[in-house]
């Protein structure tokens, strides 16, 4: 079965600095997709990046980026220019991209990020 | 963009009672659709897989006779939480999906579910 882990319970930044979210995954599969998720106090999960394992290129969306070590097992956020909004918690997640391969996502057990003013 | 809708947003029910909650797929066919439970500051645990017009795969641990899944249709589930007791109390959340690997993974906005 696979695994997300996310080592740091919290982490703070303060506002304009740039932050990184660790996140590491143990899985046997070689197809599959690695999510960066939001939820802010709403509880509303909003999906934040995407990556694609089959994709050397790590996944870019304006502040947010990733770095993706596939032989590693590691998938961290970077978050640049950091703003009061990015405050939440961050989940890592893992699906398989497999065709038998379970739909389900499998999350880490989250971090969540305080942005000091 | 795609959206779930998750209805209701907040609940209190008797102890004993039972109590369901809705997960509407509004603009696109969700083949499987997945329901979760958030204790507080705790990550998503899964609790049942769905697809529509077969019965739910439940994770273990999970009481299938507790926790009713229906998903009668490629645009609503629902979970039904029977003879719900106060250790209950949790906040739901369902995502859907439209079944391929590659599609993105839909939240609704989750229930908060308090038993008195």
């Amino acid at each position: 079965a696979q695994t997300v882990t996310q080592s740091q319970p919290e982490m703070s930044v303060q506002e304009a600095e740039t932050v990184t979210l660790s996140c590491t995954y143990d899985t046997s599969e070689s197809d599959y997709y690695l999510f960066w998720y939001k939820q802010p106090p709403s509880r509303q999960m909003i999906l934040v990046i995407r990556q694609e394992a089959y994709k050397q290129q790590n996944a870019t969306e304006n502040r947010f980026s990733v770095n993706f070590q596939k032989a590693a097992k590691s998938f961290s956020l970077k978050i640049s220019d950091s703003q009061l909004g990015d405050a939440a918690m961050y989940f890592c997640a893992y699906r398989s991209a497999e065709i038998q391969g379970a739909q389900k996502l499998v999350f880490g057990q989250g971090t969540r990020l305080t942005i000091n003013p | 963009g795609a959206v779930v809708s998750q209805h209701p947003s907040r609940v209190i029910c008797k102890s004993g009672t039972s109590v369901k909650i809705e997960c509407r797929s509004l603009d696109f066919q969700a083949t499987t659709m997945f329901w979760y439970r958030q204790f507080p500051k705790k990550s998503l645990m899964l609790m049942a897989t769905s697809n529509e017009g077969s019965k739910a795969t439940y994770e273990q641990g999970v009481e299938k006779d507790k926790f009713l899944i229906n998903h009668a249709s490629l645009t609503l589930s629902t979970l039904t939480v029977t003879s719900a007791h106060p250790e209950d109390s949790s906040f739901y959340i369902c995502s859907a999906s439209s079944g391929l690997a590659g599609n993105t993974i839909y939240f609704g906005e989750g229930s908060w579910l308090t038993v008195v």
